[in-house]
């Protein structure tokens, strides 16, 4: 069985620009989740859809963070403008449905320069 | 609010000896907690999980962990170590039905030959 893809695994920017990162859960998984990894600390929740609609988005900067779900597959996260805060490694996560066992990617590691 | 406090940033054992990773939850009811590992540049993988059934939770590559309710904690051990185990392990407690977990700090496991 095919895991949660991500990609670009590695990005590096300068601040105010623009990045976006896209996540192909496992086939079939309703749930997806966006965490936010920074160095030492563990991952925070960023969004988590059911389908292609939002549970929860609370944590997500909406001022510069966007993200989309649109036919319920596939998932981007936008940053834009970032700032050098948002270097982190931003981890995709599926499940079958909520409260099932959570799959990660392996991340994809931003750096603002 | 639940949360969870992993005691420890970084534990160093020699190969061949016990290993124990201390984790303390705070929640309101009885939650479900999980052990994650993530080696470098690797996704976070599932050691295991406990759901309020038994309280002794067996996870893969010879972990296992006891939820104590009295100590409100849920430390991960291993009886002997191998090299293979050095990573960061990460307690993570589940926030409410909509499945979204909540990630300690994470302890760095050193494994010594």
């Amino acid at each position: 069985e095919a895991g949660v893809a991500q990609s670009p695994r590695y990005k590096i920017i300068e601040k105010r620009q623009s990045v976006a990162f896209w996540c192909n859960p496992i086939s079939g998984h309703a749930t997806l989740y966006w965490y936010q990894q920074i160095l030492g600390q563990g991952p925070k929740l960023l969004i988590q859809f059911q389908n292609n609609g939002v549970v929860d988005d609370s944590q997500l900067p909406k001022d510069r963070f966007s993200a989309e779900r649109l036919k319920g597959v596939d998932s981007t996260l936008k940053i834009q403008p970032a700032k050098l805060e948002d270097s982190a490694v931003y981890l995709c996560a599926s499940s079958w449905a909520r409260g099932n066992t959570i799959y990660f990617g392996e991340g994809s590691w931003l750096t603002v320069v | 609010a639940q949360s969870v406090t992993q005691l420890d940033s970084h534990v160093s054992v020699s190969e061949g000896t016990p290993v124990l990773l201390r984790c303390n939850y705070s929640s309101s009811y009885s939650p479900s907690l999980f052990w994650y590992v993530q080696h470098p540049n690797k996704g976070l993988q599932l050691l295991l999980k406990y759901t309020s059934a038994a309280t002794l939770v067996k996870g893969i590559n010879g972990f296992e962990a006891e939820f104590k309710k009295s100590e409100t904690s849920f430390h991960l051990t291993k009886p002997s170590a191998h090299m293979s185990d050095a990573a960061e392990y990460f307690c993570v407690v589940e926030m409410g039905s909509q499945g979204n977990l909540i990630f300690g700090k994470g302890t760095k496991l050193s494994v010594k030959p």
